[in-house]
This record gives C-alpha cells, structure tokens and sequence, in this order.
C-alpha cells in the first residue's frame, strides 16, 4: 500500500563524511520530501522534490526524485556535527491525496 | 522566517477529559492539517482542512476527534474523550496552496500530549 520504506535505519559516521538514505515505495508518490527533527521539534523542511527525475540540492544536501516515481534519495556531503537528527522522507501519493506518508526515519550521529 | 507556532507545548490530561490543542498557521497559508506521532513510530496523516472544511482525513481521525478555525488565526485539534492510547506528540503544518500545487507543508514544533 501506501508504505515508504527508510533505509538504512541509523548511522554513525564520523564529521567530514559523506550519508546517503533512500526511501522506496511499492506505490507512486507525486511529490518527495524530505524533513530533518531535532529533539522536541517539529520536522523542517530540506528539499522538495515534484518531478520525476528532478534532482535538487541545497547547500550539502542532494536529493532525487526516483523516475519510476517510487523512491527519492538524499545525499549529506560533508558532514558537521550539526547534522546530527532524524531524517524523514515523506511523499504525496498519486491520486490527489493532501495527506503526507512519513518514513520511519534515520537516525543520524556525528561523530567529531 | 514564519513559522507555525502550537500551544501549549506539552498538555498533561487525565484519561476520559477534553482536550484542546492550538496552532497558528503561517499568516498567507490556505490549508491546515494535524499530524500525530507515537514515541518511537513514524508521524501519521491525522486530517486536512481548507475553506473551513474537512477535506481529508485518515482512519485515525474517528468521532472522538474535531477540528476548528474558531477564528483568522487559530487552528484547533479537539479530542473529545481521550484514552491512553491518544499520548502521542500532534503537530500541525500548514501550507500556502493544495500539496499537488507544488506547495510543501511546513511543520510546527509539536504538542506533547500526555495522557495519565
């Protein structure tokens, strides 16, 4: 159904190393985003993503809306120990749906 | 940058009462929404409301839940006998046009909701 599957689940890297996660659905999404939450904060938004194919950055942060519509990846490049927080992707399914599905999200640390 | 604030940021309430919970969304924004997350679990779709109306919502939204724009600014999340299973954090989001606009929903920080 209209599931989105995060990998990997936790990762501990050292500052100055790049992260990749993806998310991956067996249903079509229309949009792709992607949120970052702190401890007792409200998800905020990294990267938006609405075309097939569509590869946006913003600043270290790289992301990619799948072209079979069912998956979007987000690469950290360089990392700093402020990156540290849970990722979530989130996605639009098709159909003209308003609801947003989250990931189960990925756990980032940094290591300094 | 403006934000979507909630209030209060954490609401501690006895099991069976009423309870309120309160957003102001972004001043241009049209559509308002209330998310909810479990300790531990993935944030959950809870309702969608535009032009002082209902226009989405999920299973988890049954009759115990309401939502209200009593007014310009205020957007509320009543849940109206609250069980145990109800403690979750709920956080609203807001956005400037429908999602399929390309207009991405931002999130406030959240209510805790503890229920004893």
């Amino acid at each position: 159904g209209q599931q989105l599957n995060q990998s990997p689940q936790s990762m501990f890297i050292q500052e100055g190393e790049d992260v990749s996660m993806n998310c991956t659905s067996s249903s079509i999404f229309n949009t792709w985003l992607w949120y970052k939450q702190d401890p007792g904060e409200g998800p905020v938004l990294l990267i938006a993503l609405y075309k097939a194919g569509e590869l946006t950055s913003n600043g270290r942060l790289t992301a990619q809306f799948g072209i079979t519509r069912k998956d979007s990846f987000l690469n950290i490049s360089a990392s700093i120990p402020s990156d540290v927080g849970i990722y979530f992707c989130a996605g639009r399914p098709q159909g003209g749906s308003e609801k947003l599905v989250f990931g189960k999200g990925m756990k980032l640390t940094v290591n300094p | 940058e403006p934000e979507v604030t909630q209030t209060p940021s954490h609401q501690v309430t006895q099991m069976g009462q009423e309870v309120i919970l309160r957003c102001v969304p972004i001043s241009n924004h049209l559509y308002f929404y209330w998310y909810r997350q479990i300790l531990g679990q993935k944030v959950e779709f809870l309702v969608s409301f535009y032009n002082n109306e209902i226009s989405e919502k999920s299973e988890i939204f049954d009759d115990q839940f309401s939502v209200e724009r009593p007014d310009g600014s205020n957007f509320t999340l009543k849940i109206r006998s609250t069980k145990l299973e109800d403690s979750a954090m709920y956080f609203c989001a807001s956005s400037r046009d429908r999602s399929y606009s390309n207009q991405p929903q931002h999130f406030g920080d959240g209510t805790r909701l503890s229920i004893l």
